[in-house]
């Protein structure tokens, strides 16, 4: 069975602009879970959805960040506009129902210049 | 507030050794769950065990082995006869009560094995 997928695995882009990145959650997972990693802050919950509805955004850093799932087997995590301090490694995670184990995504590396 | 100490930052051990990494966890809820994830090199996060906070039974997979002590809020993880694969950084978490396994995890514990 396929696991989370994260797309892409790796993005390097410019200050100011758009980055968009993707997940597809395991099929029949009902909760998704972004995540940013960095070597300051650690791993760090950015938002968590239920059924597709956002239930807890109070970890996403800036009105830069936002984050859509138009469906279940769909997710985004956008930034805009990007700064270098966004730099990271940004996983997706899906558990089943809301106290499962959480199993993440490859993750996707971001690097602002 | 919850919080997940993970004191050691980095262990090195030579092949075969055992090794344990602790992990002591702060909460005020008498619900809940604690977790441990391995980021080996390639950078994904692998799932190794859960436990609720009702069951303090020990845990043991192959040559892994889970520890979980309410009395000293601790759930500390034993690797015996160590391999050079289990280099990898090892994080603890804890789930927040509120409803949903919002995971506070702890800086982790980046540990070498060496042949």
């Amino acid at each position: 069975d396929a696991g989370v997928i994260q797309s892409p695995r790796h993005e390097v882009t410019e200050m100011g602009q758009e980055v968009t990145l993707r997940c597809k959650p395991i099929s029949g997972h009902n909760s998704l879970f972004w995540y940013r990693q960095t070597m300051m802050r650690g791993l760090e919950l950015l938002i968590y959805f239920n059924n597709n509805v956002p239930i807890d955004d109070s970890g996403m850093p800036e009105d830069r960040f936002s984050a859509k799932m138009p469906n279940a087997s769909f997710s985004t995590l956008k930034i805009q506009p990007s700064e270098p301090r966004d730099s990271a490694v940004y996983f997706c995670a899906s558990s089943s129902g809301t106290l499962g184990e959480q199993f993440f995504g490859p993750g996707t590396r971001l690097t602002v210049l | 507030a919850q919080k997940v100490t993970q004191a050691q930052t980095e262990i090195s051990v030579v092949e075969k050794e055992d090794v344990t990494l602790d992990c002591v966890y702060e909460t005020r809820d008498t619900t809940y769950y604690l977790f441990w994830y391995k980021q080996p090199p390639s950078g994904e996060l692998v799932f190794l065990i859960r436990r609720n906070s009702f069951d303090e039974q020990n845990e043991i997979s192959g040559r892994y082995s889970w520890n979980f002590q309410k009395s000293t809020s601790s759930f500390n993880f034993t690797i015996t006869a160590s391999q050079v694969v289990d280099s990898a950084v090892y994080f603890c978490a804890l789930s927040h009560s509120g409803g949903y396994n919002k995971l506070i995890f702890g800086a982790g514990t980046r540990l070498a094995v060496h042949p």
